[in-house]
């Protein structure tokens, strides 16, 4: 069964530090992966996503993401945080087979203090 | 283009009662897919319609259930709620089946008291 786990449920960091948000994932075949943004009270907000191609995939708001086949990982990074990137941020992976469903990770909180 | 719409965005109900949520995709799009996200068990798929098929449905009890319509609007309905059923409810559209990426409405939040 396809499943996504993001390890941290909390990252801190520094506003203009570099940031990570870990996410593995464990699909049988090639993975469609995708990160998404939820900030509080509001539905979710699509960063970017990996079908195919290049490794490093760039996305909205300066975030970019790396794809990694050997280690099954898909980390969110940013160069420089922003405070108003603290939100939380799911990881997810398409379901396989004929279905366009959406597995997700459980989520970490992402804050950057000033 | 305007995102995807749901109404209402806040509903409050009592146990045994039923509830419908509508969401609005984005115009043009065919794909409705509904998601549950709830603290315990986080994000969880619903359902999703095209061109008015229910095409895949998740493991939810027979009590959820839902419809698409012509103009690719979508209802979900809840009937005998129960206290576990709280949560908030989000629809996602996607344009067709060529399509990979799902955009998501604000959501409804459903409290069951």
């Amino acid at each position: 069964a396809q499943s996504v786990a993001q390890p941290e449920d909390q990252v801190n960091v520094a506003e203009g530090n570099p940031l990570t948000v870990k996410c593995t994932y464990s699909v049988s075949g090639n993975p469609y992966l995708f990160w998404y943004v939820q900030y509080p009270n509001r539905g979710l907000q699509f960063l970017l996503k990996y079908i195919t191609g290049d490794n490093l995939v760039k996305g909205s708001y300066g975030f970019e993401a790396e794809f990694n086949k050997s280690q099954t990982s898909f980390h969110l990074k940013k160069p420089s945080a922003l405070v108003s990137d603290s939100a939380l941020y799911f990881c997810a992976v398409r379901d396989t087979g004929a279905t366009n469903k959406l597995i997700f990770g459980t989520g970490t909180l992402l804050a950057v203090q000033p | 283009k305007a995102g995807v719409t749901q109404t209402p965005r806040y509903l409050i109900k009592t146990r045994g009662q039923q509830v419908t949520l509508s969401c609005s995709p984005i115009s043009g799009h065919r794909s409705v897919s509904w998601y549950q996200q709830t603290p315990g068990q986080g994000l969880q798929f619903l359902f999703e319609y095209f061109s008015e098929t229910q095409r895949n449905k998740g493991n939810f009890p027979g009590r959820f259930s839902g419809r698409q319509f012509s103009n690719s609007r979508s209802e979900m309905n809840v009937s005998t709620l129960e206290l576990g059923d709280s949560a908030l409810y989000l629809c996602a559209s996607r344009a067709d089946s060529a399509q990979e990426t799902q955009y998501f409405g604000p959501g409804t939040r459903l409290l069951v008291l």
